[in-house]
C-alpha cells in the first residue's frame, strides 16, 4: 500500500518568508509525528497528533512553528518568518500508536533551505 | 522510556550475518524493544520489534534475552545496502504513551565487500 508522502521534497526560501510543509500519512494511522533533522544531527521531535488533536507539542522550537491535522489525515507544518537555523530535513511519520503497534513509518522528508 | 546503549560502530563482510547488540537493562515489563535504521540521506526505517519472544520478519531477526535486559538484531545476509545507522529503542505499550522517538547515537554498521 501507499506509504507516507510529503511535499514538497525540497523547498528553498528567503529568510523571513513563511513556509508550509505537507504530510499525507498512511491511511488509517491515527498517530502522526513531525520531526526534523539538521545536517549531521540526530532526530528532533517536534509534535505528535492523535487524530486531529496534538497532545504533545513540546518539541516545537518557537511560536513561529505551528501544525494542524484535519480529518484525522493530512497534516501541515507551518513555519512563519523563517530563519537560517530552520534549515533542516523535516520528517513526518505515522503509526497506529496502540499497544504493541507503535512502529512508525517515515516519509521521505522535506529538505528546507533558508537563504 | 528506558535508556539503551549500543556500540558506536561495527563492520561486517558482505554476505555474512550482522549481529547488532543493544543493552536496555532498565526496561520495564510493558516496554517493547524497537529497532530502526537510517541509511545516509534517507528518513528512518522501521525494522522490527518485540516484547520477550524472538521475532523474525523479512528484514531481520530479533533475539531478546530471557531477562529482557539486552537484545540482538540479526541481519542474516548483510548486503552493501544495509550500511546504515541502527537505532535500538524501548517503547511502553500503555495508552498514555505518545510513541515519540528519541534516538541515541546508534550503531553505524559498515558492510564491506
Amino acid at each position: 500500500g501507499a506509504g507516507v508522502s510529503q511535499s514538497p521534497s525540497n523547498k528553498v526560501t528567503e529568510k523571513g518568508k513563511d513556509v508550509e510543509l505537507r504530510c499525507d500519512p498512511i491511511s488509517g494511522h491515527t498517530a502522526l509525528y513531525w520531526y526534523r533533522q539538521s545536517l549531521g544531527q540526530g532526530l528532533e521531535f517536534l509534535i505528535y497528533f492523535q487524530g486531529n488533536s496534538a497532545p504533545d507539542k513540546s518539541g516545537l522550537p518557537s511560536d513561529r512553528f505551528s501544525a494542524e491535522r484535519t480529518g484525522g489525515s493530512v497534516s501541515t507544518l507551518t513555519i512563519q518568518r523563517t530563519q537560517q537555523e530552520d534549515s533542516a530535513v523535516y520528517l513526518c511519520a505515522s503509526s497506529w500508536n496502540s499497544g504493541s503497534g507503535r512502529e512508525q513509518y517515515f516519509g521521505p522528508g522535506t529538505r528546507l533551505t533558508v537563504t | 522510556d528506558a535508556k539503551t546503549t549500543q556500540p558506536t560502530s561495527m563492520d561486517c563482510a558482505e554476505g555474512r550475518a550482522a549481529n547488532l547488540p543493544c543493552n536496555h537493562s532498565t526496561i520495564s515489563g510493558n516496554e517493547y524493544v524497537y529497532w530502526y535504521r537510517q541509511i545516509h540521506s534517507q528518513g528512518p526505517q522501521y525494522i522490527i520489534h518485540g516484547l520477550k519472544n524472538n521475532e523474525t520478519n523479512e528484514m531481520a531477526s530479533l533475539i531478546i534475552t530471557e531477562d529482557r535486559k539486552s537484545s540482538t538484531l540479526i541481519l542474516p545476509h548483510a548486503t552493501l545496502r544495509d550500511t546504515a545507522v541502527y537505532y535500538c529503542n524501548t517503547m511502553g505499550s500503555g495508552s498514555g504513551n505518545t510513541g515519540k522517538l528519541i534516538f541515541g547515537q546508534g550503531t553505524t554498521l559498515q558492510v564491506k565487500p
